[in-house]
Order: C-alpha cells, then structure tokens, then sequence
C-alpha cells in the first residue's frame, strides 16, 4: 500500500510568515510522529499523536510551533512567526502503534530567508 | 536526558569487506533499537530493529545487542556501493515513553 506521504516536498518562505506543513499516514496507523532534522543530525523528536490527540507534544520548541490531527488521519503542522533557526527538513512517521516500527514519509524541506 | 551517540564517520570500507557500525545509549531501561538507513536527500529507511540480547541477521545485515554494556552495532557483510549512505541508530525507551531518540548517525561510503 501507499507509504507516509507529506506536502509540500519543499517549502521557502520569508523570516515572519506562517506556513503550515502537511502528512498523510499509512492507512490504518494511529499513532503518527512529526520530527525535524537539521544538517548532520539525527531526526529530533517535535510531537506524537494517538488518533486526534497530541499524546506528547514534549519536543515542540515553542508555543511557535502547533500541530493537529482532527480526523485521527492526516496531520498538520503549523510554525508561526518563522525563524531563520526554523529551517530543516521536517519528518513526518507513522506506526500502527506507539511500540511499532515508524515508517517515514519524505519530508518537507523548509528554508526561512 | 537520553543519548545515543554514534561515531559520524565517514567511515569507508572496501566493496566486498564488512562495515561495522557502532552505536551507544545512555538510557538503561531502553528496550528496542533500530536501525535506519538515509541515502542524501531521502528519509530514514528501516533496515533492522532488534530487542534481545545477542545477534539478529538479516541477509547481508547483522544487529548485534549488548544491554549489559549499552551497545548496539550494524554488520554489513559483502558491502556494496549502494550501501553507502548515513546509518541512523534509534532507541525506544518504552515504559510510556513514545519517544524513539536517535543518533547523529554514521556516514559509510563503500569503495568500488
């Protein structure tokens, strides 16, 4: 079946705009994961959702920072006020459970000039 | 706070030789590790995960658990051009925990 997807594959903005960074799940997971990864690093961990609700939303850096899943399925993340700092690629993963394999989707690679 | 730390590398072997990929944790009571291959660009990739003390093989990959000393390693066994890419260890601490923390990884070029 049809893996992780996420939109747009690249985003570039302006220091200040709000963008908002979308992941579809394989059908049937419900726990869902967004991370971000800078250059040279590991993928860091942002927010994890059980169905609709942010189960643990420990990672986000800062009240900048939003996400939702209102359906149990598809899952957006919303930066405010972007920063420079913002710039990476954002990782989306999806599992059937929060103990299962994650299985990644793309990414979506953010540049705030 | 947790750690996984990895050797960044790059590491390079000769194709046909093995790759050793190593990986430390510092959270004791973690009880499932992955790991995760990124070709430049791309997303992280499953290649193993493992759970129990002692070996799991996998065609050419072999993970290699070791609770007691806080280790995990990969073993790439005839290693091929199209294996070179970043290896990305991550631990699951579970205990409700739903963070899976991940190493910086460790980039392997493979010689033709």
């Amino acid at each position: 079946g049809a893996g992780v997807s996420q939109t747009p594959s690249n985003k570039v903005t302006e220091k200040g705009k709000y963008v908002e960074l979308r992941c579809d799940p394989i059908s049937g997971h419900t726990a869902l994961y967004w991370y971000r990864q800078s250059l040279g690093q590991g993928p860091e961990f942002l927010i994890y959702f059980q169905g609709t609700g942010a189960a643990d939303d420990s990672g986000l850096p800062n009240d900048r920072f939003f996400a939702v899943r209102p359906e149990g399925s598809v899952s957006t993340l919303k930066i405010q006020r972007t920063e420079r700092g913002d710039s990476a690629v954002y990782l989306c993963a999806s599992s059937f459970s929060d103990r299962a394999v994650r299985y990644f989707g793309p990414g979506t690679r953010l540049t705030v000039l | 706070q947790k750690e996984v730390e990895q050797n960044s590398g790059p590491l390079s072997v000769p194709e046909g030789a093995i790759a050793s990929l190593n990986c430390t944790y510092s959270d004791r009571g973690s009880q499932s590790f992955f790991w995760y291959r990124q070709y430049s660009g791309k997303s992280p990739e499953l290649i193993m995960f493992i759970y129990s003390n002692g070996d799991k093989e996998d065609g050419r990959f072999t993970a290699q658990l070791n609770k007691a000393s806080q280790y995990v390693s990969l073993l790439i066994r005839d290693s091929q051009p199209s294996d070179s890419a970043t290896y990305l260890c991550a631990v699951y601490s579970g205990a409700g925990s739903y963070q899976l923390t991940f190493g910086k990884g460790t980039k392997l070029s493979v010689i033709p």
